[in-house]
């Protein structure tokens, strides 16, 4: 069935420095979704891309998605202790059910 | 934005009891509601979707005797973890769109079974 990868799983950086995480899949995408879950907490939506090559901001993240709408990511400048925790792509699985990537968990040392 | 309620936030029980979990729509009405199940530091696995006033649609791999979910009303879906075993501790979330293609996720539920 359809599967999103999603890389790194981990990932380490300071205060300051800039992450990025992708999501890769073997087939075309209708949407991708962005969801952020801090430790012990739930997901949060984020964002969603539709069109191919979109790029959408949010401040100190940018999300793409690509020409082929195979492929994701999110970018996030200068990193801060609050952008710590799990950030995960989705997938749409038929009938409204969300598909989730493995995520990335990031972790901000000050 | 809405606001999806899950109930309890933990529950300890003993191996072989049952244990129910209540998700609830505070603001909007939802036909259609999701269960997840999380492990430590993996990744959310949809374990199925619940369809108000029919039955649920479980994905492949889950026993729908042992996880019995209803969704009686617009609002409520409950999902019921029957006979409890140890390996079933995990963090059981649920979630319903709330409009624009946005899934809202309750605060999800801690179960440990001892």
């Amino acid at each position: 069935g359809q599967q999103v990868m999603q890389i790194p799983q981990y990932q380490h950086v300071q205060e300051g420095e800039d992450f990025t995480t992708y999501c890769n899949s073997s087939t075309t995408l209708s949407n991708i979704q962005w969801y952020k879950q801090r430790p012990g907490g739930h997901p949060v939506f984020l964002i969603q891309l539709v069109k191919s090559g979109e790029v959408k901001k949010q401040k100190r993240l940018t999300f793409q998605f690509g020409e082929a709408k195979k492929n994701s990511s999110l970018h996030i400048t200068a990193t801060q202790t609050t952008d710590v925790g799990t950030y995960f792509c989705t997938q749409s699985g038929g009938y409204n059910k969300l598909i989730f990537g493995a995520g990335t968990r990031l972790a901000v040392h000050p | 934005g809405a606001v999806v309620s899950q109930h309890p936030s933990w529950v300890i029980c003993k191996s072989g009891t049952s244990v129910k979990i209540e998700c609830r729509s505070l603001d909007f009405q939802a036909t259609t509601m999701f269960w997840y199940r999380q492990f430590p530091k993996q990744s959310l696995m949809l374990m199925a979707t619940s369809n108000e006033g029919s039955k649920a649609t479980y994905e492949q791999g889950v026993e729908k005797d042992k996880f019995l979910i209803n969704h009686a009303s617009l609002t409520l879906s409950t999902l019921t973890v029957t006979s409890a075993h140890p390996e079933d501790s995990s963090f059981y979330i649920c979630s319903a769109f709330g409009g624009q293609g946005k899934a809202f996720f309750g605060q999800g539920t801690r179960l440990t079974v001892v």
